[in-house]
């Protein structure tokens, strides 16, 4: 049971490159979700999924678009990266009825240059 | 809207020291709190929670208790160790309306 994982763990990007971060998770948790940390700002929410094939707007969408195909996966892509964009990204899983059972992946560090 | 204030670090202290980080919230009805702790180079761990008022959260020496009348859910410790250094998060879900999204405060790094 790996709980949520996340790839890769560092990336470097250059301004206008585009990418995927990985998360997954073998917990058949319907929730899903992405957040950034930045110094000072603590996490905020990017984009949320309740369920395959729903996925919906948090705090901070602009710049990242998300899919969910299956329970399992939710990958948050960077169209076109910029330098805004550097920051660590945490996903997240959770029952849908249990707010207060979330469960956080190690994280993927990302600097665009 | 909902949102936590959390006192701002960095804090540093002495071995056996006694903590506290002080978290307030904002929300319209009955949040449940929660406070996150992130080791480093980890992603984030529930470290306790409360989900009604008067109600006490406590985990690996860590206490906190919901009061709803200052609405406070301030994080105490009595003996802080080295391996306790980390940063803290205090948190907050408001069901009211449907919402499950948690709102985090902007952590407070301790040393």
């Amino acid at each position: 049971n790996a709980g949520v994982t996340q790839t890769p763990k560092f990336q470097v990007l250059k301004t206008g490159q585009s990418m995927t971060l990985q998360c997954a998770q073998d917990m058949n948790h319907e929730y899903m979700s992405w957040y950034r940390q930045d110094p000072g700002m603590g996490l905020r929410l990017i984009h949320y999924s309740v369920g395959a094939g729903i996925t919906d707007q948090g705090e901070v969408p602009n710049g990242y678009n998300v899919s969910r195909s299956t329970t399992e996966d939710f990958p948050l892509r960077l169209l076109s990266a910029a330098p805004s964009q550097t920051s660590v990204y945490f996903c997240a899983t959770q029952p849908w009825d249990r707010g207060d059972e979330q469960y956080f992946g190690p994280g993927t560090r990302l600097t665009v240059t | 809207g909902n949102s936590v204030t959390q006192m701002e670090g960095p804090v540093t202290l002495s071995e056996e020291a006694f903590l506290t980080i002080n978290c307030t919230y904002t929300a319209t009805g009955y949040p449940s709190l929660f406070w996150y702790v992130q080791y480093p180079g980890e992603g984030l761990q529930l470290l306790l929670k409360a989900t009604k008022a008067d109600d006490k959260g406590s985990n690996k020496g860590f206490e906190a208790t919901y009061r709803k009348e200052t609405t406070s859910f301030h994080l105490e410790k009595g003996s802080v160790q080295v391996s306790d250094s980390a940063v803290y998060f205090c948190a907050l879900i408001n069901t009211q309306g449907g919402s499950e999204k948690l709102v985090f405060g902007k952590g407070t790094k301790l040393t």
